[in-house]
């Protein structure tokens, strides 16, 4: 049972516009939520974090927004760069020293 | 600062033999994890070791086991290995008094089982 899901295998985005990365869950005791980058033989590393009390954190070009009636989170990439083609990786804890881990999407961004 | 380092990169076994991967963490960083990713999955937590002690464990059966020596660093030892085996492995730390959900990954080892 997945607890955590990206239901997009894949996203292709053109350089300059919005990349929206989606993930649900289903575990109402998730109360912090982390976005990870992979390039390929390299190990995820740490983008953007979330927690339950707060609906939006920024970063840069990067945001994550958090609907938990929904259980939905998303990272928006603006504006979209080619180095920005990597798996990502929805993850969520409950503070259990323990993250879930989504299957990942790959993005590709297009010059 | 050095990142996370996991030895081999690859590691090629048949099915029945035994595997044993390596991790060092961050220095400074106390507790090691260890995930598997096999392929079109996420990743799936296996192990959490922190101050030598194993304190969690995914759901994963006693064949995966591992342990983590003095100097934080850990090891992850796969017993009688079967195909469905074949993932990449990855670690990370943390350093325990700093916010524990944001953690440091190796590179991993792809483990092929024959």
């Amino acid at each position: 049972d997945q607890q955590v899901k990206q239901n997009s295998p894949s996203l292709s985005v053109q350089e300059g516009r919005i990349s929206i990365l989606n993930c649900d869950y289903t575990n109402s005791m998730f109360d912090y939520f982390l976005w990870y980058k992979k390039y390929p033989a390299e190990g995820p590393t740490f983008l953007i974090s979330i927690s339950s009390i707060k609906d939006k954190n920024e970063d840069g070009r990067f945001t994550v927004f958090l609907n938990k009636s929904a259980k939905h989170l998303s990272l928006h990439i603006v504006p979209s760069q080619p180095g920005d083609s990597a798996v990502y990786f929805c993850a969520a804890s409950d503070w259990g020293n323990k993250l879930v881990f989504g299957a990942g999407t790959i993005l590709r961004v297009k010059s | 600062e050095a990142g996370v380092t996991q030895s081999p990169t690859h590691l090629i076994k048949t099915r029945g033999q035994q595997a044993t991967l390596r991790c060092s963490p961050i220095s400074g960083h106390t507790s090691v994890y260890w995930y598997q990713q096999a392929l079109g999955l996420g990743l799936q937590f296996l192990l959490w070791y922190d101050e030598g002690e194993e304190r969690n464990r995914g759901n994963f059966p006693p064949r995966f086991s591992g342990r983590q020596f003095p100097n934080y660093s850990s090891e992850l030892n796969v017993n009688a290995l079967e195909l469905e085996d074949s993932a990449l492995y990855l670690c990370a730390s943390i350093y325990r008094d700093r916010d524990p959900n944001e953690q440091f990954f190796g590179p991993g080892t792809r483990l092929t089982v024959l």
